[in-house]
């Protein structure tokens, strides 16, 4: 069974500060993908980013970057010089080969950048 | 650009009552989803389907159940609405890339449910 954890429940940082979220899984399949989603207040998930278990390379999309390491199990999500835009929930989620496409997602950290 | 439309944004039924969610997707998707979210807990995997008629159960999927008839309209079925069932029901579509590809989900705004 596939796990995801996301420590962080709720963060709060002032607008420009860098915040990192943070998302550790459990899998024992060898081939799998990680994937990021943001919930704005609208509800409906936005996808963010794809990871597939054999590409350990960082990722950086203007402000967002992402940190994938496979000795810890993370895939931690850093917002450079936030915006009031960046508040919502953000769901880290792991599939895995032969899963039929079935995502298993964190609890979510609701983040809030005060103006 | 890909949607996915949930009949509704908010619904507010009693308890007991059969409460039908729909969704449509028009990407030609395959899989389709039902999720249901509550705080604390994430997003947790009611049915989902990989082919129109097919189903399977996922991790909570006790007091609902699925149609697929079309490829494109996969409805979540509460066979009889309990309290405990109030919550926020999320649907969601993605391809089959064909050996499992890792293929992105694309969600609808979701259905805010309130049972009474």
């Amino acid at each position: 069974a596939q796990k995801v954890t996301q420590a962080q429940t709720e963060i709060s940082v002032v607008e420009k500060e860098d915040v990192t979220l943070d998302c550790v899984y459990e899998t024992r399949d060898t081939t799998y993908y990680l994937f990021w989603y943001k919930q704005p207040p609208s509800g409906e998930l936005v996808f963010l980013i794809r990871r597939n278990s054999f590409d350990e390379q960082n990722e950086i999309s203007g402000r967002y970057s992402w940190n994938f390491q496979k000795s810890t199990s993370s895939f931690n999500f850093t917002i450079t010089a936030s915006q009031v835009v960046d508040s919502a929930v953000y769901f880290c989620a792991l599939s895995v080969h032969f899963g039929n496409e079935k995502l298993t997602f964190g609890t979510g950290t609701r983040l809030t950048i005060i103006p | 650009d890909v949607k996915v439309t949930q009949s509704s944004r908010y619904l507010v039924k009693r308890t007991g009552e059969k409460v039908f969610l729909e969704c449509v997707q028009d990407m030609d998707h395959e899989n389709m989803f039902w999720y249901r979210q509550d705080p604390g807990l994430g997003l947790r995997l009611i049915y989902f389907s990989y082919d129109v008629k097919m189903k399977e159960k996922g991790d909570i999927p006790e007091g609902y159940s699925v149609s697929r008839e079309k490829k494109e309209r996969f409805s979540l079925i509460l066979e009889s609405a309990s309290t405990n069932q109030t919550s926020m029901y999320l649907c969601a579509s993605s391809p089959n890339p064909g050996q499992g590809a890792g293929a992105e989900a694309f969600f609808g705004q979701g259905t805010r449910l309130t049972v009474v």
